[in-house]
This record gives C-alpha cells, sequence and structure tokens, in this order.
C-alpha cells in the first residue's frame, strides 16, 4: 500500500513570506496530484505532474517533482491570506481510479 | 450543473440512527467516487462507480455502509446504525473518466454521531 507523508503537517507564517511544503510516497509515483482545501469545503485540484524532474507553475505557486517520482514539493512565493488552506497531494499508485492522499499540510497566513 | 453538489452540509445523528448522503454530480460525468475524511486527515477512498456500476467498494468500512447509483447520476450513501466512529466529512468527486484529468469534488457532508 502506497503511504504518502507530507511536511510540515502545519505551518503558519505571516503575509509576504515564501514557503515549501513537501509530499513523499513509499513508491513511485503514477501521477501525483497537488490539491487546495479550504475550510468547509472539498478539495481543489491545483496541478497534475507526471514526468520526473518536471516543474509546473501556477501564477505564485511552484510544484517540482523529483527525478527518482517519489518526491514533490510546492513552493509558495510571497504568501496571500487566500493562500490559507489544507494541501493535499495524491496518487494514484498502481490504481486506475483509486486516489491515495497524503494527511496534508495546514497553512496559515497571517495578515 | 456546474459543480458536484451534496446535500445536506451537515448531519447530526443519534448513535444507532440511519443515515442517506446524497451526491448529484457534475452532468456528464462517467465517474463517481465516495471518500471519507475525518478530522486532522486526507481524504480515504471507500467506493468508485462508473455509471450506475459500483467497480469497487473495497474502501466501505463495515457493511452498515452502502452506496448506490440507479440511474448512473445521482448517488446515495447510505449508513446503517451510525455509530460514533462514523463522525467525518463525507466527499463526493466525479470526473469524465477515471479521474485521468483528476477529480471534481463536492464541498462534502459534515456528519456528527452523538
Amino acid at each position: 500500500t502506497q503511504l504518502l507523508e507530507q511536511s510540515p503537517q502545519f505551518l503558519s507564517i505571516q503575509e509576504g513570506e515564501n514557503l515549501t511544503v513537501y509530499c513523499n510516497s513509499s513508491s513511485v509515483f503514477s501521477s501525483l496530484q497537488w490539491y487546495r482545501q479550504e475550510p468547509g469545503e472539498g478539495p481543489v485540484l491545483l496541478v497534475t505532474v507526471v514526468t520526473g524532474g518536471e516543474v509546473k507553475k501556477l501564477k505564485r505557486l511552484t510544484f517540482q517533482f523529483g527525478d527518482a517520482r517519489k518526491d514533490s514539493s510546492l513552493h509558495i512565493t510571497a504568501a496571500q491570506t487566500g493562500d490559507t488552506g489544507l494541501y493535499l497531494c495524491a496518487d494514484k499508485g498502481g490504481s486506475n481510479y483509486k486516489l491515495t492522499f497524503g494527511k496534508g499540510t495546514l497553512l496559515t497566513v497571517n495578515p | 450543473g456546474a459543480g458536484v453538489s451534496q446535500s445536506p452540509r451537515y448531519k447530526v445523528a443519534k448513535r444507532g440512527q440511519d443515515v442517506a448522503l446524497r451526491c448529484d454530480p457534475i452532468s456528464g460525468h462517467v465517474s463517481l467516487f465516495w471518500y471519507q475524511q475525518a478530522l486532522g486527515q486526507g481524504p480515504e477512498f471507500l467506493t468508485y462507480f462508473q455509471n450506475e456500476a459500483q467497480l469497487d467498494k473495497s474502501g466501505l468500512p463495515s457493511d452498515r455502509f452502502f452506496a448506490e447509483r440507479p440511474e448512473g447520476s445521482v448517488s446515495t450513501l447510505k449508513i446503517q446504525r451510525t455509530q460514533q466512529e462514523d463522525s467525518a466529512v463525507y466527499l463526493c468527486a466525479s470526473s469524465q473518466r477515471d479521474g485521468v484529468y483528476g477529480y471534481t469534488f463536492g464541498s462534502g457532508t459534515r456528519l456528527t454521531v452523538v
């Protein structure tokens, strides 16, 4: 069974700071997805990465996928209060459809 | 609809009571998933439908949990004889295929068993 470890578990920063959160897998990722979940809402897909070494940018968010496809990071530049939420990584592992999620990083950006 | 709609948003049930949670997926989405999210955890897979066929129910915690999607659109997750450990957020997601482009999640139903 694939295990996804996310770190840190909690992160509290001031607006304008930069941050990085991590996702590590016990086995090679098949198709890694990053989601953000705001309080009281469902997760919203941010990005899907497939190729080892891939880097994707989404405005102030930069997603990196490790060469060995067992680790990934999400870097946020100049965090804003609207970035507050639970950041989840997820992968299908050996399944065609079933997502396995990490426990997430709970980010709080203070004004 | 524009998104995945779940109802009710909140449900308080007395221990032993039966509950039914509804999911209305995005129109035309073939695949439908149910996930359970305990406090402070990531979502965990419960079950998967492709149209009206339930192809995987391996994540259902016990035989008290039952899901159906009789006409290939709306789905209902039923929990019989609720117990305190059933308290969680139940998320429904849909996708055009097997989630190859990611899922669209609903806002969830928060179930509290007292």
